[in-house]
């Protein structure tokens, strides 16, 4: 157990829908990140916060938001889902001193 | 433009055949360079963190070393458990961590 949590661990959606990834971080992390892994194109930067407020934005569709709750827990919400967002979801948090992030058990997104 | 890339894609060892991973990269202002490893359908595990070029680091039968340009991930006779993806890091500044494709080893027995 690396101490950051995800849940679901599985989703199967149909096309169109909307869905919600929760994130919890490991105790003490202030930062929270996203990635989506897909098999072609490894692990890609979704977003980031730090104490609530949004730090860096990386590859993200418009379709795609984020945001972290003063709990610091943290949800990332993926709307008009496509067939292309099937993916695997992971969340990582860090203190923000420079160390390296601490990645949670995934979220594995099916659209059919 | 990549600023992480990862060679060989693939790697087959025999078990106890000592063999390199390398990551190359290009930021300037390089703050932390990182390797995981991820096994299927998990998500990766913090290996190491380099700082500066000439540091080296040691975990079991894995050692990373650090130049200005590249990471090396020496594997000493290696074990069918570490079949694993081994991916690296880079940070910038304080911009967010990106990682390269990953090398995908295995090791029979």
């Amino acid at each position: 157990d690396s101490g950051v949590t995800q849940t679901p661990k599985h989703l199967i959606t149909a096309t169109g829908q909307r869905v919600t990834l929760r994130c919890s971080p490991r105790s003490g992390d202030l930062s929270v990140y996203w990635y989506q892994q897909s098999l072609d194109q490894g692990l890609q930067f979704l977003i980031q916060y730090y104490n609530g407020e949004e730090r860096a934005k990386g590859n993200i569709l418009e379709r795609f938001s984020a945001q972290q709750f003063p709990d610091l827990h943290s949800e990332l919400n993926l709307s008009s889902l496509e067939l292309g967002d099937s993916a695997l979801y992971f969340c990582a948090s860090s203190s923000g001193q420079g160390d390296g992030y601490t990645f949670g058990s995934g979220t594995r997104l099916t659209v059919v | 433009e990549d600023q992480v890339t990862q060679s060989p894609e693939a790697l087959r060892l025999q078990e106890g055949e000592s063999s390199s991973l390398n990551c190359s990269y290009t930021v300037s202002g390089l703050r932390g360079l990182f390797w995981y490893r991820q096994d299927p359908g998990k998500g990766p595990e913090f290996l190491f963190t380099l700082y500066s070029a000439g540091e080296e680091k040691e975990k079991e039968r894995l050692k990373a070393t650090l130049t200005k340009k590249e990471s090396f991930l020496h594997i000493t006779a290696p074990k069918p458990e570490d079949s694993a993806t081994y991916l690296c890091a880079v940070q910038e500044g304080n911009n967010d961590m990106r990682f390269g494709a990953g090398t995908r080893l295995t090791v029979k027995p």
